[in-house]
């Protein structure tokens, strides 16, 4: 049972342009929601997050908005540059699970040149 | 320089061997996590722990057992390998149950056969 899905495998964009990655996610406990970033050979790296009480957070060319009646949450990066071609997981949390994050299965953003 | 170590990068062995992977942290982090990613699967939370002699059970704990014996320390031991715990496994720590700043280690490749 995947509770938290990113239906995209792949998502290919120019430089320059606007990358958008969905995520899903089917438990309504679910509070706090994160983008991670990954590179081949790499551990991932957190990028951004959002709390349930608000429906976008900002930081730099990353925007994350979340639709809370929808369970959809997604990720903007504007604009998009080569080094920005990484795999993105969503992950999520609620608060009564203590410290266990679930993860989507990621999306591979290719930025084309 | 803050960084989570994992040891080995790369193990193959034998169905049945025991077998340990060690994760260490340098940040005094109380959150530590172990997570396998899998094709088509994402990252599945294994165990974590929030703090010494503190653990818990993820997503997928069958096959694997945890320690937290010191705070920087959270090695990930499989008694009995078997060949569906191929996988690529990243070892985690936090400052926060929130995961936000988290960090995480290079991998570990296993491949039991």
């Amino acid at each position: 049972d995947q509770q938290v899905k990113q239906n995209s495998p792949s998502l290919s964009v120019q430089e320059g342009r606007i990358s958008i990655l969905n995520c899903d996610y089917t438990n309504s406990m679910f509070d706090y929601f994160l983008w991670y970033k990954k590179y081949p050979a790499e551990g991932p790296t957190f990028l951004i997050s959002i709390s349930s009480i608000k429906d976008k957070n900002e930081d730099g060319r990353f925007t994350v908005f979340l639709n809370k009646s929808a369970k959809h949450l997604s990720l903007h990066i504007v604009p998009s540059q080569p080094g920005d071609s990484a795999v993105y997981f969503c992950a999520a949390r609620a608060e009564t699970s203590g410290s266990r994050l679930t993860f989507g299965e990621g999306t591979q953003l290719t930025v084309n040149p | 320089e803050a960084q989570v170590t994992q040891n080995p990068r790369y193990l193959i062995t034998v169905t049945g061997k025991k077998l340990t992977v060690t994760c260490s942290q340098n940040m005094n982090h109380e959150y530590m996590s172990w997570y396998r990613q899998d094709p088509g699967l994402g990252l599945r939370q294994i165990y974590y722990s929030m703090n010494v002699e503190v653990t818990d059970k993820g997503d997928v704990p069958e096959g694997y057992k945890v320690s937290r014996k010191e705070k920087r320390n959270f090695p990930l031991i499989l008694e009995s390998p078997s060949p569906n715990q191929t996988s690529l496994y990243f070892c985690a720590s936090s400052l926060s149950a929130g995961w936000t700043e988290a960090f995480f280690g290079q991998g570990t490749r296993l491949t039991v056969v």
